[in-house]
């Protein structure tokens, strides 16, 4: 596609609940990253993937989150059981080849709140 | 571990002036300096990097950011800001070979006419 596409954008859910995210990265790129937002903090590093194997997890809050990615193209980043801190923007980004220093290409977001 | 700070979570500067936000980082050999944008409703957009190299990088937007060794250093600057700057700009460290970014807090900055 012609850039990250992420859905839903904005979803709320009840304190328990299991919830997807799903990323779908520009075409071609070898390299996609999940990161969280809170409100007003920084970007936080979740997890990223070489193709389909995911060689640093260690950003992961807890065994809560999962995430996989099928072939070089859409990723779902799994909570379960959300909590209310689970709550922040989560953002998907991809790169070609996934080497040091390439520029990353981020899509709009998924708001989750969590009530 | 590698890792940024942004001293300055919100900046307010007049249109016209100029404008230079504070970024160090922590990394033992050459990192990649990068800086982004996150626009109001946009998603993050890159405006520059830097690996090697002149130490005077330009980027998009008339922005500029001059990478300091001796300071860990990589401030991001505009001789002129525009009203339609204002956003929150995220200063970012990665390695060569390893793909792992690493973002600052971010800071935001406001623009008044």
């Amino acid at each position: 596609g012609a850039g990250v596409s992420q859905s839903p954008s904005n979803k709320v859910t009840e304190k328990g609940k299991d919830v997807e995210l799903r990323c779908d990265p520009i075409s071609g790129h070898t390299a996609l990253y999940w990161y969280r937002q809170r409100l007003g903090q920084g970007l936080e590093f979740l997890i990223y993937f070489q193709g389909n194997s995911a060689p640093d997890k260690s950003g992961l809050p807890s065994d809560r989150f999962s995430a996989e990615r099928t072939g070089e193209s859409v990723s779902t980043l799994t909570i379960q059981r959300t909590q209310q801190e689970d709550s922040a923007v989560y953002l998907c980004a991809s790169s070609l080849t996934g080497q040091g220093g390439e520029k990353l290409f981020f899509g709009s977001g998924t708001q989750l709140s969590v009530l | 571990a590698q890792s940024v700070t942004q001293p300055d979570i919100h900046i307010t500067v007049s249109e016209g002036a100029s404008l230079e936000l504070r970024c160090n980082y922590s990394y033992g050999a050459t990192p990649y300096l990068f800086w982004y944008v996150q626009s109001p409703g946009q998603g993050l957009q890159l405006l520059l990097k830097y690996f090697s190299g002149d130490t005077l990088v330009q980027g998009i937007k008339g922005f500029e950011a001059e990478f300091k060794r001796s300071q860990s250093s990589f401030n991001l600057r505009k001789p002129s800001v525009h009203w339609s700057d204002a956003a929150e700009y995220f200063c970012a460290v990665g390695a060569a070979g390893y793909q792992k970014v690493t973002f600052g807090t971010g800071t935001k900055l406001q623009v008044i006419p």
